[in-house]
């Protein structure tokens, strides 16, 4: 079975700390791991996926597939983070995403 | 721009109502989806399709039905609306292959 657990609802943080998002799965396989990002009012989008290594508004997630995480870091929060963040497994061969239950970041400033 | 777009933003129906919830998109996708997002359960996957005419059960199908007669467009189907179907609806699609699902805005269902 496929199964992403982010253990934290909220993550409240001040403008200038470092942020981690953490995110675990489950999957035998070898998955695909992605974030997505919701900005009030705005529609649930891609930030970044484990595959392109890439960093995304400074923001970078590693596959640890030895502790089969995924969490989702940044050096230095922005007032502009504050969204609701999800992370998604996608297992070879399927079309078809699976979400966590999402963690809201809020940055204060 | 991929857009996918969803009929409704609000929607405010009555207990044994049915209920369609529309969802098209733009770019030629071949697979849809439909989600409903609740807080602290996050998103969950009701139904989906990869091609017109095919559909799967996600996880949580049970009251929901889907249609998809044409590659652009995909709807959801409440028979008979209860309160607990009260919820965020997402619609999204994605290239057969592709790792990216691209989101419509969201249709805010309310059952009374």
């Amino acid at each position: 079975a496929q199964r992403v657990t982010q253990p934290e609802k909220l993550l409240s943080v001040f403008k200038g700390a470092p942020v981690e998002l953490k995110c675990n799965y489950s999957y035998s396989g070898s998955p695909e791991l992605f974030w997505y990002v919701q900005y009030s009012r705005q529609r649930l989008q891609l930030l970044l996926r484990h595959i392109s290594r890439e960093s995304i508004k400074g923001f970078t997630a590693d596959l640890n597939k030895g502790e089969t995480s995924f969490h989702l870091k940044k050096p230095f929060a922005q007032e502009e983070d504050s969204a609701m963040y999800y992370c998604a497994l996608r297992g070879t061969g399927f079309q078809k995403l699976v979400f966590g239950t999402g963690t809201r970041l809020l940055v204060s400033p | 721009d991929v857009k996918v777009t969803q009929s409704s933003r609000y929607l405010v129906k009555r207990t044994g109502e049915k209920v369609f919830l529309e969802c098209v998109q733009d770019m030629d996708h071949e697979n849809m989806f439909w989600y409903r997002q609740d807080p602290g359960l996050g998103l969950r996957l009701i139904y989906f399709s990869y091609d017109v005419k095919m559909k799967e059960k996600g996880d949580i199908p049970e009251g929901y039905s889907v249609s998809r007669e044409k590659k652009e467009r995909f709807s959801l189907i409440l028979e008979s609306a209860s309160t607990n179907q009260t919820s965020m609806y997402l619609c999204a699609s994605s290239l057969s292959g592709e790792v990216e699902a691209f989101f419509g805005q969201g249709t805010r269902l309310t059952v009374v």
